[in-house]
This record gives structure tokens, sequence and C-alpha cells, in this order.
């Protein structure tokens, strides 16, 4: 099965940064991946789809890029409702996400 | 709009067979062309998936659990279920819903969760 991995675990950032998480696929997923925001107490919601096309409604400040093994979700510029937990998914073969990173405020 | 909402029992005690179901409002199970998952987390770690039951009654499982899993959809075509046999602690988890628009792809409609536990 294909094992995602996210780096880093935990990230510490201010309002305003920008802010990067990579996963890395044990195997080539074309561009079969997904990013996703979980709030404490929540579901997660997709924000990246495809590795690259922004879900419906989701901020413009997002973005996702890669392709074959590694991947990254961008955040050009940290707002205060960005700060949670992100994780990514591939779904080439099954479905399996990564570990998560946690942002959390500096 | 399409919204789940999963229900279940809470607790459950080891060895005891785990029932959850997913109510679709907005819409039905067999129409669309849609897959319907389960995905579980434990408290405090990552994402699995679990099963999927598809728009045609097509269902696929995590090979991890296949042995314990049975998912169907009800009669009145606007829920689907999740049946676990044998749980243990492990399973301890919220169990989430979810809808794709493939077999293999990514989750744009999530239920809020129900949390089960199991304990003796």
């Amino acid at each position: 099965d294909i094992q995602m991995t996210q780096s880093p675990s935990t990230l510490s950032a201010s309002v305003g940064d920008r802010v990067t998480i990579t996963c890395r696929a044990s195997q080539s997923i074309i561009n079969w991946l997904a990013w996703y925001q979980q709030k404490p107490g929540k579901a997660p919601k997709l924000l990246v789809y495809k590795a690259s096309a922004l879900e419906s409604g989701v901020p413009s400040r997002f973005s996702g890029s890669g392709s074959g093994t590694e991947f990254t979700l961008t955040i050009s510029s940290l707002q205060p409702d960005d700060f949670a937990t992100y994780y990514c998914q591939q779904y080439n073969d099954y479905s399996t996400f990564g570990q998560g990173t946690k942002v959390e405020i500096k | 709009q399409v919204q789940l909402q999963e229900s279940g029992p809470g607790l459950l005690k080891p060895s005891e067979t785990l029932s959850l179901t997913c109510s679709v409002s907005g819409g039905s199970v067999t129409s669309g062309g849609y897959y319907w998952s389960w995905i579980r987390q434990p408290p405090g770690k990552g994402l699995e998936w679990i099963a999927y039951i598809s728009y045609n009654e097509n269902t696929n499982y995590n090979p991890s659990l296949r042995s314990r899993l049975t998912i169907s959809v009800d009669t009145s075509k606007t829920q689907f279920s999740l049946n676990l046999n044998s749980v243990t602690a492990a399973d301890t988890a919220v169990y989430y819903c979810a809808r794709s628009s493939s077999s293999w792809g990514s989750y744009h409609i999530w239920g809020q969760g129900t949390l089960v536990t199991v304990s003796s």
C-alpha cells in the first residue's frame, strides 16, 4: 500500500507568514492528491484536489502543487482562521492519508 | 445541498458489533454516480479510510479490516450503514461518512462525525 509522509509534523508561524507543508508518497501517485484542513472537534474540510485544483469557496491564499511523489500545500499569507491541522490524501490506489501537520501560533 | 449525518451507539464493549448509519439529506445514495465512504480517526491521531459503497452498490474495504466489515445501503436509499464486528479498544475513534465523485477520489462532503468508544 502507498504510504504518505508529511513534513513538518508541527509548524509554528505568525499571521501573515508564507507557510509550506510537504507530502511525499512512497510511490508515484501521478496527481491524485488532496489536502484537507481540520479544526478540533470538526470534520476535515477539502481544500485542494487533484494536486492543484482549489475546491469551490476556498480562499485563494491556499494553493497546491506537485506531481509524482512530492507535493506541497502553500498558504501565501497565514490568517488567524488558518491555525489548524492539515492532512494530505492519496487516491491513486485505495485511499490513504498523511499523519497530519499542525500549524500553530508562534 | 447534500448533507451527511452519522449515528451510532456511542459506547460498546469489546467483542460486540459496531453498527453505524449515515443519513443522506438532499439526495440519494443510489443516484448521481457518487461513492460513499466511512473514514475513522482515533483520538489524537490521523485518518483511516475504512470502506465505500458506490451508487450501484459495489463495495470495497480496507484490506486490514476487511474480514470484520460489511457496508450496505438501506432500503430507503437515503441511508447507508457500516457493521464492524469483534471490536476492540483499537476501534475507538470518531467515525465519519463522506462522499466522493469516484471510487478513489477526494472527499468533498463529510458528516460531522460520531465518537465510538470501546470499553469494558
